[in-house]
């Protein structure tokens, strides 16, 4: 069975401080990897796409690959009240589709 | 661009009714996805188009569950009959070609949808 994992939450983190989301999945195949943010009843929305090993940087946000440990995450330097959604980790294995993880809810409070 | 476009946005229904979910792509796009949303299973595709050919349905739950796409600018997902465990938010999205297949998914509005 082919998963994407992440641990459902919430994660709670005072304004200003990172917060680290972390996603594992099984299939070594996997290509590329997305994360998406999702407001309460609102819709997903990528937010960031990595395809290579290391880090890649879009303003305050950081996504981070390690295929060898299967393992991708997304963190979120200076973080805002706005920040707080649930952010869904979405994987590819060199097919049309995406497989989607539960989502991590993330609170920040003031 | 107005975006992906789905109705209705709302829709409740009684056990053994018809329920059809309308969507309408981004002009452009070569792919259309439907998923279904909810608590427990998170978000699950169900089935996505290439062109307005379905490319792979095998995340539709059972045979109460169909997806047409008559044209490059709309497709309707059916459940008939409907059952209490259907309740979910459904998802249409989109995505062009440019990057390839797994380009940016842009995400409709959603369906929440209640069946009693």
């Amino acid at each position: 069975q082919k998963e994407v994992e992440q641990n459902s939450g919430p994660l709670s983190v005072p304004e200003g401080a990172i917060a680290s989301l972390n996603c594992t999945y099984s299939d070594r195949v996997s290509q590329s990897f997305f994360w998406y943010r999702q407001y309460s009843g609102k819709s997903p929305e990528l937010i960031m796409s990595i395809y290579s090993n290391g880090d890649k940087e879009d303003g305050r946000f950081t996504a981070q690959l390690n295929k060898a440990s299967q393992y991708v995450s997304l963190l979120i330097r200076d973080s805002q009240p706005s920040d707080s959604a649930t952010y869904l980790c979405a994987v590819n294995e060199n097919t049309d589709k995406l497989i989607f993880g539960t989502g991590t809810r993330l609170q920040v409070f003031p | 661009d107005a975006g992906v476009i789905q109705s209705p946005r709302h829709e409740v229904t009684e056990m053994g009714q018809e329920v059809t979910l309308r969507c309408k792509p981004i002009s452009g796009h070569d792919y259309l996805f439907w998923y279904r949303q909810t608590m427990m299973r998170g978000l699950e595709l169900l089935i996505y188009f290439n062109n307005n050919v379905p490319i792979d349905d095998s995340g539709m739950p059972e045979d109460r569950f169909s997806a047409k796409m008559p044209n490059a600018s709309f497709s309707t997902l059916k459940i008939q009959p409907s059952e209490p465990r259907d309740s979910a938010v459904y998802f249409c999205a989109s995505s062009g070609t440019s990057g390839g297949p797994t380009d940016t998914q842009y995400f409709g509005p959603g369906t929440r949808l209640t069946v009693l």
